[in-house]
């Protein structure tokens, strides 16, 4: 089984202050997802990145596949309190079940 | 599309009873999968289908698991003689192809 690692466990910032998550592999991965979870909640699905050195926007966040497609970060600007929560990687295994890294917390003080 | 839909969303049972969960898929996806997530971790895969048929089973799933998806369409998860470590959110996903729409989860609370 291929391994997701995410860093950092835990993010604090202010609102309006940006941040990077990262998720690193020593495997190649056809294609990565972000999800993001609220507490109580199922993921929810951002974003699927499949192109090695793929970059692609969704308002304020910034996804960014690896050219080695081992590695993909999640970058946010101007953070608001709304992006609170907990944001997983993703990457598909044989039967396109999933695997996930541990997860970041981010909290964002308004 | 209602989306996944999962219930309960929240069982106490007590240590040694036996549990039930149903996850209802979006009615077109054919693969349907569970998944167990611990606090403050990551989810962890337990099994999946294609349509009726179970495919793979993970290490974690134990004797005391089962998982049916009698005709292709709802899923049930069942454990056995809970033990206090099975607490965890039990989260179904439906998809057609890879990744998927999760459900809101149930989460065990097993004393």
């Amino acid at each position: 089984t291929q391994l997701l690692e995410q860093s950092p466990q835990f993010l604090s910032i202010q609102e309006g202050e940006n941040l990077t998550v990262y998720c690193n592999s020593s495997s190649v991965f056809s294609s990565l997802q972000w999800y993001r979870q609220e507490p109580g909640e199922g993921p929810v699905l951002l974003v699927t990145v499949v192109t090695g050195g793929e970059v692609k926007k969704l308002k304020r966040l910034t996804f960014q596949f690896g050219d080695a497609r081992k590695d993909s970060s999640l970058h946010i600007t101007a953070a608001q309190p709304g992006d609170t929560g907990l944001y997983l990687c993703a990457g598909p295994q044989a039967g396109n079940k999933l695997t996930f890294g541990g997860g970041t917390r981010v909290l964002v003080k308004p | 599309d209602t989306g996944v839909s999962q219930n309960p969303r929240h069982k106490i049972t007590k240590r040694g009873q036996n549990v039930t969960f149903r996850c209802d898929p979006i009615s077109e996806h054919n693969r349907l999968y569970w998944y167990r997530q611990t606090l403050g971790q990551g989810p962890e895969f337990l099994t999946y289908f294609q349509n009726e048929a179970q495919l793979e089973k993970s290490r974690l799933l134990s004797d005391r698991f089962s998982a049916e998806r009698p005709k292709g369409s709802f899923s049930t998860l069942e454990i056995q003689r809970t033990e206090q470590g099975d607490s965890a959110m039990y989260l179904c996903a439906s998809s057609l192809v890879a990744g998927g729409t999760f459900g809101s989860g149930t989460r065990l609370t097993v004393v």
